[in-house]
């Protein structure tokens, strides 16, 4: 059971090269994500999906695009790398049970995948 | 969303028991409270949950007063290895709605 697993972990690119990072869990989980991190800061939501074929921006989606073909798996493109999209990318997947009326989310993190713009 | 707001850093030694308060004024009443645990160069991990009174697990205790208004997670003994970076989310998990990371509270613990 390998969880969320990312590639590639590194990647150097120039500007306005493309490029696509792929997350693949293993755990069947319904609702995937895409983070990106940079120096110092916490984690901002690019993209999500609730579910195969569905997905949805984040609070910053500009430069990207994904796509979730698969239950499985989600991708998260840059058409035209900048260096601002320097950063460390997150995907994480989680499920969705209820407790009642009480409903409950924990998500799970792959290891990342470190990328320099130049 | 709930705004959460919670210390930028903390120290603390070897042994000691450490508490990081989160504070959600506008917690809504289908909220419940999550902490996660990153360490340098990995993913965040989850830690603990909870929706009131007191949760506490092989990892940690959290602790949610009556009013909702805040929350508190509770290491006990920390190590070294606990030096890491905590964020506290709130949410109602509605399916539809992903929670916020914040920035966190970076707990570096010392020798």
């Amino acid at each position: 059971n390998a969880g969320v697993t990312q590639t590639p972990k590194f990647r150097v690119l120039k500007t306005g090269q493309s490029m696509t990072l792929l997350c693949a869990q293993d755990m069947n989980h319904e609702y995937m994500y895409w983070y990106r991190q940079d120096p110092g800061m916490g984690l901002r939501l690019i993209h999500y999906s609730v579910g195969e074929g569905t997905t949805a921006k984040g609070e910053v989606p500009d430069g990207y695009n994904v796509s979730r073909l698969k239950k499985q798996n989600f991708l998260l493109g840059l058409e035209s790398a900048a260096p601002s999209q320097t950063s460390v990318y997150f995907c994480a997947s989680s499920y969705y049970i209820t407790s009642g009326e009480i409903a409950k989310n924990i998500q799970y993190f792959g290891a990342g995948t470190r990328l320099s713009v130049l | 969303l709930a705004k959460t707001t919670q210390p930028i850093s903390m120290d603390s030694y070897e042994g000691q028991e450490v508490n990081i308060t989160c504070s959600h004024n506008n917690i809504a009443t289908n909220d419940y409270i999550t902490w996660y645990q990153q360490f340098p160069s990995q993913g965040p991990r989850f830690i603990i949950q909870g929706y009131k009174t007191k949760v506490t697990n092989e990892v940690a205790s959290l602790f949610i007063p009556a009013d909702r208004k805040s929350s508190t997670l509770s290491l006990p003994r920390v190590s070294l290895s606990d030096t890491a970076v905590y964020y506290c989310l709130v949410g109602s998990y509605s399916g539809n709605t992903p929670l916020v990371f914040g920035k966190g509270t970076r707990l570096s613990v010392i020798a």
